[in-house]
């Protein structure tokens, strides 16, 4: 069956430092596979996506590699800051024979950047 | 701006209210869907659109009852609900394609924050 693994948090970084939430993934076939991005209050928002192996997906400085090989989409940032500070979801897609499509998604990693 | 709008984002109900909750995109989704999500948890699907049909129903108990009025419009009616149902219930929507629906992306909203007291 489909599952998401997402690294545990909080995650507590310093302004500038570098970012990592690793995550991997089992699923039947050749899922698509998504970042989002939720903020305190808000709804998930779209970070970034790969829909094929070795595709990167980037967004906002924000990038993840879908790595075939060790099933794993890992986000990185090169240097965080404060207003990145929210909750990151690993997702993959489950097609949905309608043409709908319904995502698993990762436990979350709150992510705090301190000044 | 999210492109999904929810109404209304904050609703308080007792157990034996009847409320509805109401979602709106003009994106030209065919595909719309309400998630659960309680604190510090993932979401969870709840129901599944497709051209105004329901597609998927992930066992949700009767006393959730969606309903899809025509293709940007979704509302999910809620009676007799418990307080463990006290959660925030998103709305997305996407593009269906047959061949690689699992291609598109979800677009949620802000979310209705539920408490039922």
């Amino acid at each position: 069956g489909n599952s998401v693994t997402q690294m545990e948090g909080p995650v507590t970084l310093s302004e500038e430092a570098f970012l990592t939430i690793n995550c991997t993934y089992t699923a039947t076939g050749y899922p698509s596979l998504f970042w989002y991005v939720q903020y305190p209050g808000e709804g998930l928002q779209l970070l970034l996506k790969a829909t094929k192996a070795d595709d990167k997906g980037s967004n906002k400085g924000f990038e993840a590699t879908y790595r075939k090989e060790t099933t794993s989409f890992h986000l990185e940032k090169g240097s965080v800051q404060v207003s990145d500070s929210a909750v990151y979801f690993c997702a993959l897609s489950d097609p949905i024979e309608t043409g709908a499509n319904n995502l698993f998604f990762g436990t979350g990693t709150r992510l705090t950047v301190i000044p | 701006d999210t492109e999904v709008t929810q109404t209304p984002k904050h609703l308080v109900m007792g157990m034996t209210n009847k409320k509805s909750l109401k979602c709106e995109q003009h994106m030209g989704h065919r595909a719309m869907y309400w998630y659960k999500q309680k604190a510090k948890k993932p979401p969870e699907l709840m129901f599944v659109y497709s051209y105004e049909k329901l597609s998927i129903n992930e066992s949700v108990p009767s006393r959730f009852s969606p309903e899809c009025p025509n293709s940007s419009l979704l509302n999910l009616h809620l009676h007799a609900l418990q307080p463990e149902d006290s959660a925030l219930y998103l709305c997305a929507s996407s593009q269906v394609h047959l061949v690689t629906g699992g291609n598109s992306p979800l677009h949620f909203g802000n979310g209705t924050r539920l408490t039922v007291t």
